[in-house]
């Protein structure tokens, strides 16, 4: 069984500290995928994010930065001098790769809130 | 390029009254997906469509929910009749391919109100 712990719940910041979210993952498979998702007041997922399991690299766009790491099962995220903008509940979620009853797990979220 | 669109955005019913949602996914996505999101939750998918063909509807409570996805492009989810738990946030979204590697697009929801 696939699992995503997301464990906090909610993170307040002021604009323009950095600020990290953590997501650990459980999953019997080898291969599969990691996302990650903003869901906005205006309610719509967008995503962000999308790693496989073979490529651990960090990955850095603009202000936002995902550090994977496959040894403590954590695919955490990072945004460098927050913005008010930012604020909103932020997703991770998992898929494995293959076969054809995959389905994408979710995380319960973390809502940011960035104050000005 | 248009994303996926999905209506009504909000509706308020009465429990056991019927209600439906509609979504339109992205053109030429083949792949359709309903998720449930309660409040302080992920989305949990309900049904998932590979073109016409209902592929995985495990996670749909059969006895009052069903979806259609007529022509393989827009897709109804119905439920009736609708209980007070059944209000939360459904989610349509939509992938290109048929592969679980494709990434899923989503639709700002319809929050559902059951008084």
């Amino acid at each position: 069984a696939q699992k995503v712990t997301q464990a906090q719940t909610e993170i307040s910041v002021v604009e323009k500290e950095d600020v990290t979210l953590d997501c650990v993952y459980e999953t019997r498979d080898t291969t599969y995928y990691l996302f990650w998702y903003k869901q906005p007041p205006s309610g719509e997922l967008v995503f962000l994010i999308r790693r496989n399991s073979f490529d651990e690299q960090n990955e850095i766009s603009g202000r936002y930065s995902w550090n994977f790491q496959k040894s403590t099962s954590s695919f955490n995220f990072t945004i460098t001098a927050s913005q008010v903008v930012d604020s909103a509940v932020y997703f991770c979620a998992l898929n494995f790769i293959g076969g054809s009853n995959y389905k994408l797990t979710f995380g319960k979220g973390t809502l940011l809130t960035v104050n000005p | 390029e248009a994303g996926v669109v999905q209506s009504p955005r909000y509706k308020i019913i009465e429990k056991k009254q019927p209600v439906a949602f509609w979504c339109n996914p992205i053109s030429g996505h083949n792949t359709l997906y309903w998720y449930l999101q309660n409040l302080g939750q992920g989305p949990e998918l309900l049904i998932r469509y590979e073109n016409e063909e209902a592929v995985d509807d495990s996670q749909l409570p059969k006895d009052r929910f069903s979806a259609e996805r007529l022509k393989g492009v827009d897709s109804t989810l119905k439920i009736q009749p609708a209980e007070l738990g059944d209000s939360a946030v459904y989610l349509c979204a939509s992938s290109l391919g048929v592969d679980s590697t494709d990434t899923q697009y989503f639709g700002p929801g319809t929050r559902l109100t059951v008084l």
